[in-house]
């Protein structure tokens, strides 16, 4: 059973960043069928699509955020990572890590998800 | 981006009935379009990928149909762990996006 753990601070200031890492067991991120997510809502609201990453290190981003947005993968580690850089109060929300199998176009396995508050 | 927009955005149903959540694309997406349930401080569950293909392990009373522009998510008889937040998701082209989402409660 595939189990994704994201792990990260809970709480950043203002112009600070983001700094999230997720945890794969279970499965592989270096498999080739699947591409790794971030997602994230903020509280009461809806999901928004942050990008995802490929094993080779290809990544694709939400242009909404592409200028503050780096993921990274470590195959030996078997992690991947999001980095958000010049945080503001909008950037609060839950964050979810999740594999997604471009062959069926779902998104199939989630972390639980952590809250990042960006608060001084 | 493509916008989806479902409907209703708040839905008061009792066990046993029949419900249907659409969502409709801002321009045709083919079938790439997946279907999440999402409980309270859960993360969201893939119930349907391919606009109407059952993921693994989800009951036969979830169904999706559609392609293009507009979807449909049934429920064919309500069950109480039904209850939840329903999000589609389109997967047509990039940046990926979500529905805002309906909220099923028990009336």
């Amino acid at each position: 059973q595939v189990q994704l753990q994201e792990s990260g601070p809970g709480l950043v200031k203002p112009s600070e960043t983001l700094s999230l890492t997720c945890t794969v067991s279970g499965g592989s991120v270096s498999s080739g069928s699947y591409y790794w997510s971030w997602i994230r809502q903020p509280p009461g609201k809806g999901l928004e699509w942050i990008g995802y990453i490929y094993y080779s290190g290809s990544t694709n981003y939400n242009p909404s955020l592409k200028s503050r947005v780096t993921i990274s993968v470590d195959t030996s580690k078997n992690q991947f990572s999001l980095k958000l850089s010049s945080v503001t109060a909008a950037d609060t929300a839950v964050y979810y890590c999740a594999r997604f199998v471009l062959a069926v176009a779902g998104t199939d396995y989630w972390g639980q998800g952590t809250l990042v508050t960006v608060s001084s | 981006d493509i916008q989806l927009t479902q409907s209703p955005s708040f839905l008061s149903a009792s066990v046993g009935d029949r419900v249907t959540i659409t969502c409709r694309a801002s321009q045709g997406i083919s079938s790439y379009l997946a279907w999440y349930q999402q409980k309270p401080g859960k993360a969201p569950k893939l119930l349907i990928y391919a606009a109407s293909t059952l993921q693994s392990g989800v009951p036969s009373r979830f169904s999706g149909s559609g392609s293009g522009t507009e979807f449909t998510l049934t429920i064919s008889s309500l069950q109480p762990e039904d209850f939840a937040t329903y999000y589609c998701q389109q997967l047509n082209s990039y940046p990926q996006t979500f529905g805002q989402g309906t909220k099923l409660e028990i009336k």
